[in-house]
């Protein structure tokens, strides 16, 4: 059964970046789309980008370019990395296995809060 | 962006009765190889979503045959034949066809 584990700092300064790795078990990285989606608290979900299986990536207009998705697949890692990031980034981050089907994969999420 | 419109926000339901959730995109999501990617996900409390329904009406591996959804054009639905106790939890209808693919407000299910 894969599963999907994100990590990174909790916590993060204003202006600085956020990095997230999601490590993938029982299975492969290879091979698959993989995205990130968050969720502020209390709200509904916002999907941030993804990457395919060829390398080609695609980000949501309302980060600005800010966002950034790659795949290490010797390591079964996807890492997002979110510049200059305010308090409206703070949210849950979730890695996804999948693309326009919604994902059949889903980590436990991980929050992220942005605050000096 | 396409605007997911669901309806109700709060569904208070009886154990064993009936339940719809209705969602409505702001434009058609059928993509341009002929498929619909409207899609339903389950968020019960304190855990992360999960997938019930992809492309309108195909369930997703695993989830139990009383849910099933329905709908074409600008008007989808989510159906819960008879709730049980594990469904409480928050339903998000989601697009994926125009980027940014987005999700609806959320309904949430509680029991009465």
């Amino acid at each position: 059964q894969v599963q999907l584990q994100e990590s990174g700092p909790g916590l993060v300064k204003p202006s600085e970046t956020l990095s997230l790795s999601c490590t993938v078990s029982g299975g492969s990285s290879s091979g698959y789309y993989w995205s990130w989606i968050r969720q502020p608290p209390g709200k509904t979900l916002e999907w941030i980008g993804y990457i395919s299986n060829t390398g080609y990536t695609n980000y949501n207009p309302s980060l600005k370019s800010r966002a950034t998705i790659s795949v290490d697949t010797s390591k079964n890692h996807i890492s997002l990395k979110l510049t200059s990031v305010t308090a409206a980034d703070t949210a849950v981050y979730y890695c996804v296995r999948g693309e326009r089907m919604g994902g059949d994969r889903w980590g436990q999420g991980t929050l992220v809060t942005v605050s000096s | 962006d396409v605007v997911m419109t669901q309806s109700p926000l709060s569904l208070p339901v009886t154990l064993g009765q009936p339940a719809s959730i209705s969602c409505r995109p702001s434009q058609s999501p059928v993509y341009s190889d002929g498929n619909t990617y409207l899609n339903w996900f389950q968020q019960r409390p304190g855990q992360s979503p999960r997938r019930l329904i992809y492309k309108v009406s195909t369930r997703a591996s695993g989830v139990p045959d009383r849910f099933s959804g329905s709908g074409s054009g600008t008007d989808f639905t989510l159906t819960i034949s008879r709730v049980e106790a594990e469904d409480v939890g928050v339903y998000y209808c989601m697009q994926g066809t125009h980027w940014p693919w987005t999700f609806g407000q959320g309904t949430r299910v509680e029991i009465k």
